[in-house]
């Protein structure tokens, strides 16, 4: 059960930007709670990217930013690079605990 | 260096419990700062929060979930537990545990910051 939509797919080719959009809602994200991404290869475990909505983890590069407004993210990946072909989740907090989006398949042109 | 690690049976048949254990090491389970989460993802899927709990033993589930589930932790093992009972083929999936830290706020910790590699259990007669 998603409450949070996440685009299925978005492509870009290297050195362009991008960005995945996440929608919430009064209960979620408009309610003032962060958001949080996450980056997946296939065959491996999720991995943070970005916390309290624009924050990078240590060794995450500075291309990948993340914003918020109202009930709705955004991650913004620039200088698209091959390796960045991925799946990203966003993910909050609400009335019944955390909720993840269903996902963006990132393909890199 | 804090690593999760996720052991269990790979095949549960339907209608029995799903049990599984997270061994950490790196960190300890009863720091103050953290509680410790499962997440799973079902084949071809996105991820779903199963639940979080404390080393107190406080916890903290999806009320979404068609199985019940419980959870618990061992202090003295560094571990942390997840039980799925009458389990279905819908709850065939990668499950992951993880650390949850606190957002900004400082009240609320959902905040995954660290994943165990996952483990695939697979529910079929």
């Amino acid at each position: 059960q998603s409450v949070l939509t996440q685009p299925p797919s978005v492509s870009g080719a290297p050195g362009q930007r991008v960005t995945i959009s996440c929608t919430g809602d009064r209960s979620n994200i408009g309610a003032g709670y962060d958001v949080n991404w996450y980056q997946q290869f296939p065959g491996t475990a999720p991995k943070l990217l970005i916390y309290g909505n624009n924050n990078r983890p240590s060794g995450v590069p500075a291309r990948f930013s993340g914003s918020k407004s109202g009930a709705s993210a955004s991650l913004a990946i620039s200088g698209l690079q091959t390796e960045d072909e991925a799946d990203y989740y966003c993910q909050s907090y609400g009335s019944s605990g955390s909720v993840f989006g269903r996902g963006t398949k990132l393909t890199v042109l | 260096q804090l690593q999760l690690q996720e052991s269990g049976p790979g095949l549960v048949k339907p209608s029995e419990t799903l049990s599984l254990t997270c061994t950490v090491s790196g960190d300890s389970i009863t720091s103050h700062s953290y509680y410790w989460g499962w997440v799973r993802q079902p084949p071809g899927k996105g991820l779903e929060w199963l639940g979080s709990i404390y080393f107190t033993g406080s916890t903290h589930y999806n009320p979404s979930l068609q199985s019940p589930v419980s959870m618990s932790v061992d202090t003295s093992k560094n571990q942390l537990s997840l039980r799925l009972s009458s389990v279905t083929a819908a709850d065939t999936a990668v499950y992951y545990c993880a650390r949850l830290g606190l957002d900004s706020s400082g009240y609320y910790h959902y905040v995954f910051d660290f994943w165990g590699q996952g483990t695939l259990v697979t529910v079929s007669s």
